[in-house]
């Protein structure tokens, strides 16, 4: 059984450029989450989707960041015209969302460099 | 809100001698915990939980934790080092929507 992948594992943009980081959850798994890791920090949650539905964004920046995860294909995480605060390790997790199984599976991560 | 404080960012400890990480949390509600372990470049791990019942937590590679609602504790611990527990360790509590809540992490080092 496949875990959690996420690509690119690491991704390079110019300051003002869109970045689009993809997550597939594991098999099964119908709750994803996204987390933003800076340096010397621990991660900090972003925002928690369910399939075509956005169930908790609270912890995304107001401008300039989106996250999805369509009825088919990958959970995305835009970021439009990124900037250097912007470099950070952004970690994708799974869980089934079931009641009893809470555990969430961690991605290896995309680590974003803002040139 | 729920939040994790895990002190000392660096921790050194001898190959062979026991490993002690300390957690502390707050939660409004029964809190679900949980220790992670990230290795260099990697993703994190769960190394183990507590949701409810037994609260002695085992989990993988050696490492245990126990739960006590008294201290609003959950500290990590392994009687003895190994070079391959080099890594970084996160605390978290789970919050409203699922929401974890991460401490800012203790860098082991093994010591030959």
């Amino acid at each position: 059984n496949a875990g959690v992948m996420q690509n690119p594992r690491h991704l390079v943009r110019r300051r003002g450029q869109e970045a689009r980081l993809r997550c597939s959850p594991m098999k099964g798994h119908s709750h994803v989450y996204w987390y933003r890791q800076l340096p010397e920090e621990g991660l900090k949650f972003m925002v928690y989707l369910q399939k075509e539905n956005i169930i908790d964004e609270s912890g995304m920046p107001k401008e300039r960041f989106s996250a999805e995860f369509p009825k088919e294909g990958p959970s995305i995480l835009r970021i439009q015209q990124v900037v250097r605060g912007d470099s950070a390790a952004y970690f994708c997790a799974s869980s089934p969302g079931l009641a009893g199984e809470e555990t969430q599976y961690f991605g290896p991560g995309t680590r974003l460099l803002v040139l | 809100a729920q939040s994790v404080t895990q002190l000392g960012s660096h921790v050194s400890v001898s190959e062979g001698a026991l490993v002690l990480l300390r957690c502390n949390y707050s939660s409004s509600v029964p809190p679900y915990l949980f220790w992670y372990v990230q290795y260099p470049n990697q993703g994190l791990q769960l190394l183990l939980k507590y949701t409810t019942g037994a609260t002695l937590v085992k989990g993988i590679n050696g490492f245990e934790a126990e739960f006590k609602k008294s201290e609003t504790s959950f500290h990590l611990t392994k009687p003895s080092a190994h070079m391959s527990d080099a890594a970084e360790y996160f605390c978290a509590v789970m919050g409203g929507n699922n929401r974890l809540a991460f401490g800012k992490g203790n860098q082991v080092v093994v010591i030959p």
